[in-house]
C-alpha cells in the first residue's frame, strides 16, 4: 500500500532554517509528483510547490519563491522540504502529498493529491 | 490569482443531504477535487475529476461541476461525515500556474 511518513516535529528560532522529509514507499518513487501543503492551526491548506522526483524539477508557489528548496534522495526514496528565514507565522503543520497529473499537449489539465503524509509540526519561536 | 470560495459552515441532520458549494470563475472549465479532514488527521481525497470517487469512498460523496460553481453532495450524512472539506483545482490562467485550495467548509451533523 502506498505510504509517506514524514519525519517528526520541529521547534525552530525566527530566522533559522527547518528541513522536513517524506519517504515513500508501496509504489515507484520517481514516477508521481511529491508535493508539500501546509496548515497553520485553525486554518485552510496552503500548497507550498511540486517536486518531480524523476527530474528534480521544482515548481513553487510565488509566496515562497526564494525561501523554500524542494529535493529529493532516489535511492532511498525520500523527498525534503526546506524553507529558510522562519518567521512565527510558519508554525503550522506540513504535509507532503503524492501528485497526480494530468498533461495534455504539455497542459497541466488537472492536479491532485490522492496520498498524503501524517504532517509534520513545525513550531517556531524565540 | 484565481480564487475559490466555500461556505464557511454547513449543517445537515443525520439521514438527510448536505451539499457544499465551491465557487469560482468559469469553474466548470476546470478539473476539480474535494478533501475531506477530520481533526487532527490529514486530507483525504474524496472527490475527484469534479465527480470520480476513489476506491473505498462511499457511494453517498458524489460532486457536479458547471458554470461558476461546483458542488460536493454528501447523502444519508452520518455523523461520520464531519469534517472539513476542501476544494482545490489547478489554476494556469496566470503566468505562474499553481494550485488553489478553498477556504474550506466546516461541515456539522446536527
Amino acid at each position: 500500500q502506498v505510504q509517506l511518513v514524514q519525519s517528526g516535529a520541529e521547534v525552530k528560532k525566527p530566522g533559522a532554517s527547518v528541513k522536513v522529509s517524506c519517504k515513500a514507499s508501496g509504489y515507484t518513487f520517481t514516477s508521481y509528483d511529491i508535493n508539500w501543503v501546509r496548515q497553520a492551526t485553525g486554518q485552510g491548506l496552503e500548497w507550498m510547490g511540486w517536486m518531480n522526483p524523476n527530474s528534480g524539477n521544482t515548481g513553487y508557489a510565488q509566496k515562497f519563491q526564494g525561501r523554500v528548496t524542494m529535493t529529493r534522495n532516489t535511492s532511498i526514496s525520500t523527498a525534503y522540504m526546506e524553507l529558510s528565514s522562519l518567521r512565527s507565522e510558519d508554525t503550522a503543520v506540513y504535509y507532503c502529498a503524492r501528485g497526480f497529473r494530468v498533461v495534455e499537449m504539455a497542459t497541466t489539465l488537472s492536479y491532485s493529491f490522492d496520498y498524503w503524509g501524517q504532517g509534520t509540526l513545525v513550531t517556531v519561536s524565540s | 490569482s484565481y480564487v475559490l470560495t466555500q461556505p464557511p459552515s454547513v449543517s445537515v441532520a443525520p439521514g438527510k443531504t448536505a451539499r457544499i458549494t465551491c465557487g469560482g470563475n468559469n469553474i466548470g472549465s476546470k478539473s476539480v477535487h474535494w478533501y475531506q479532514q477530520k481533526p487532527g488527521q490529514a486530507p483525504v481525497l474524496v472527490i475527484y475529476y469534479d465527480s470520480d470517487r476513489p476506491s473505498g469512498i462511499p457511494e453517498r460523496f458524489s460532486g457536479s461541476n458547471s458554470g461558476n460553481t461546483a458542488t460536493l453532495t454528501i447523502s444519508r450524512v452520518e455523523a461520520g461525515d464531519e469534517a472539513d472539506y476542501y476544494c482545490q483545482v489547478w489554476d494556469s490562467s496566470s503566468d505562474h500556474p499553481n494550485v488553489v485550495f478553498g477556504g474550506g467548509t466546516k461541515l456539522t451533523v446536527l
